[in-house]
């Protein structure tokens, strides 16, 4: 079976630029979660959403939104992007909408760098 | 509000040596707790996990006890080995957001042969 899928694996964009990136969940699993970890720093959570639902949104600016497909895939967009989004950008599933006592499966990340 | 804290790394060892990485807990009631473990090039992994307190995760030799007294959930290993080497996270998901693990800032794990 294939784990959590992520794409671009790697992408360089420029300030002001939009950019969009993609996660495709485990078969089967219908939450998806995004998390941001800046080089040296733990993981920050920006969004989770099940069954095509906002379920928790963390500490981000309005720049960061997201969505869920009826497939239950995701995008992540980010909008007039800074320096300071440059960072590995995680996406995690989990066939519940809590992950209190279920675990999180994570895909490879994208790696963002914005010049 | 709730939060983790690890040590700081990275943590350098010798092969077969003990291992201890210390992880302590900010968090009303009763949070679920993890290790989740990061391979050089590769994915969060979770290695282990305790959701209550007392309880002992343990997963490819490693272990750790939920210690609600302490609010500590330190990771041990017996012997390490080369093949440990990698970035290990302590995170926490509260009863209050529970959608969400909170994270420490993780400790770089070397061990030499």
């Amino acid at each position: 079976d294939a784990g959590v899928t992520q794409s671009p694996t790697h992408l360089i964009k420029t300030r002001g630029q939009h950019v969009t990136l993609r996660c495709s969940p485990i078969s089967g699993h219908k939450s998806v979660s995004w998390y941001q970890q800046v080089l040296g720093q733990g993981p920050q959570f920006i969004f989770q959403y099940y069954e095509k639902e906002e379920r928790g949104r963390g500490n981000f600016p309005d720049r960061f939104s997201a969505r869920q497909f009826p497939n239950y895939s995701s995008e992540l967009n980010v909008n007039a992007l800074l320096l300071g989004d440059s960072a590995l950008y995680l996406c995690a599933s989990s066939p519940n909408p809590t992950v209190y006592n279920t675990e999180a499966f994570f895909g490879q990340g994208t790696r963002l760098t914005v010049v | 509000g709730n939060s983790v804290t690890q040590m700081e790394g990275p943590v350098t060892l010798s092969e077969e040596a003990f291992l201890t990485i210390n992880c302590t807990y900010t968090a009303t009631g009763y949070p679920s707790l993890f290790w989740y473990v990061q391979y050089p090039g590769e994915g969060l992994q979770l290695l282990l996990k305790a959701t209550k307190a007392d309880d002992k995760g343990s997963n490819k030799g490693f272990e750790a006890t939920y210690r609600k007294e302490t609010t500590s959930f330190h990771l041990e290993k017996g012997s390490v080995q080369v093949s440990d080497s990698a970035v290990y996270f302590c995170a926490l998901s509260g009863m209050d957001s529970n959608y969400q693990l909170i994270w420490g800032a993780g400790t770089k794990l070397i061990i030499k042969p």
